[in-house]
C-alpha cells in the first residue's frame, strides 16, 4: 500500500514569508498528526487531528502556525511568518482510527524547511 | 508530565558486535513506550513496543527490548549488528490521553562499521 506523501520535500525561504506543506496520509487512516522535528531534538508533535477535527492543539504557535484537514484525508500545514527558528523537517503521520491508542504511527519523509 | 532520556547521542560498534542503546523514562503512570527507526531520508518505522503484556519485547529485524521499573529503563538491544541497522533511533514515551500522544526522546545515532 502507498505510504504517507508529503510536499515539497525541502524549501528554503527568508524570514517573514509564508510556506505550506501537504501531506496525504496512507487511504482510511482516520488520525493525522503533524510533527516538528528541530535538528538534534526529537519530533515534537504540533497537531493531532481525528477525521477533520483537531483532537490536541496545545504545541502548535497559533499566531503563525495553522493547519486543516479538509474533507479528513488530506492536510496542509501553513506558516506565516516564518522565524529563523522554524528552520526543521516537518513529519506527517497518520494511523488507524483503531490504532490510534496503540502509539503505531506511520510516517511519511518529512519536508525539511530552510528559513534564512 | 512524561519523559523519556536517551543517554547516548551516538553509538558506535562493529559489525557482528552487540548493540545497545540507553533509555529511562519518567512517568507518574503504567507507561506505553515504544523504540522508533528513522534511516537516511525515511520515515519513522515503529521497530517495537511495550504496553505492560510482557517486560521481554521482540521487535523487527532481531531488536529487542526489556522494561524494568525498578530502574526506568527501556534499553534497545541487538546481539549482533548488521550494516543495516546504522541509522536513528528514538525512545518514545506515550502520555494517557484518549489518543496517545508519543513523546520523543532526542534519539541515538548508530553507527556500524565493517
Amino acid at each position: 500500500e502507498a505510504g504517507v506523501a508529503q510536499s515539497p520535500r525541502y524549501k528554503i525561504i527568508e524570514k517573514r514569508q509564508s510556506v505550506a506543506f501537504w501531506c496525504n496520509p496512507i487511504s482510511g487512516h482516520a488520525t493525522l498528526y503533524w510533527y516538528q522535528q528541530i535538528l538534534g531534538q526529537g519530533p515534537k508533535l504540533l497537531i493531532q487531528f481525528q477525521n477533520n477535527g483537531v483532537v490536541d492543539d496545545s504545541q502548535l504557535p497559533k499566531d503563525r502556525f495553522s493547519a486543516e484537514r479538509l474533507k479528513g484525508v488530506d492536510s496542509t500545514l501553513k506558516i506565516q511568518p516564518a522565524k529563523l527558528e522554524d528552520s526543521a523537517v516537518y513529519l506527517c503521520a497518520s494511523t488507524p482510527y483503531d490504532r490510534a491508542a496503540t502509539g503505531e504511527l506511520f510516517f511519511g519523509e518529512g519536508s525539511r524547511l530552510t528559513v534564512l | 508530565a512524561q519523559s523519556v532520556t536517551q543517554l547516548d547521542s551516538h553509538v558506535s560498534v562493529s559489525e557482528g558486535t552487540p548493540v545497545l542503546l540507553r533509555c529511562n523514562y519518567s512517568s507518574s503512570y503504567s507507561p506505553s513506550l515504544f523504540w522508533y527507526v528513522q534511516h537516511p531520508n525515511k520515515g519513522l518505522q515503529l521497530l517495537l513496543k511495550y504496553t505492560s503484556a510482557a517486560t521481554l519485547v521482540k521487535g523487527i529485524n532481531g531488536f529487542e527490548a526489556e522494561f524494568k521499573k525498578s530502574e526506568t529503563s527501556f534499553h534497545l538491544t541487538k546481539p549482533s549488528a548488521h550494516m543495516s541497522d546504522a541509522a536513528e533511533y528514538f525512545c518514545v514515551v506515550s502520555e494517557p490521553t484518549g489518543f496517545q500522544k508519543l513523546v520523543f526522546g532526542t534519539g541515538t545515532r548508530l553507527l556500524v562499521s565493517p
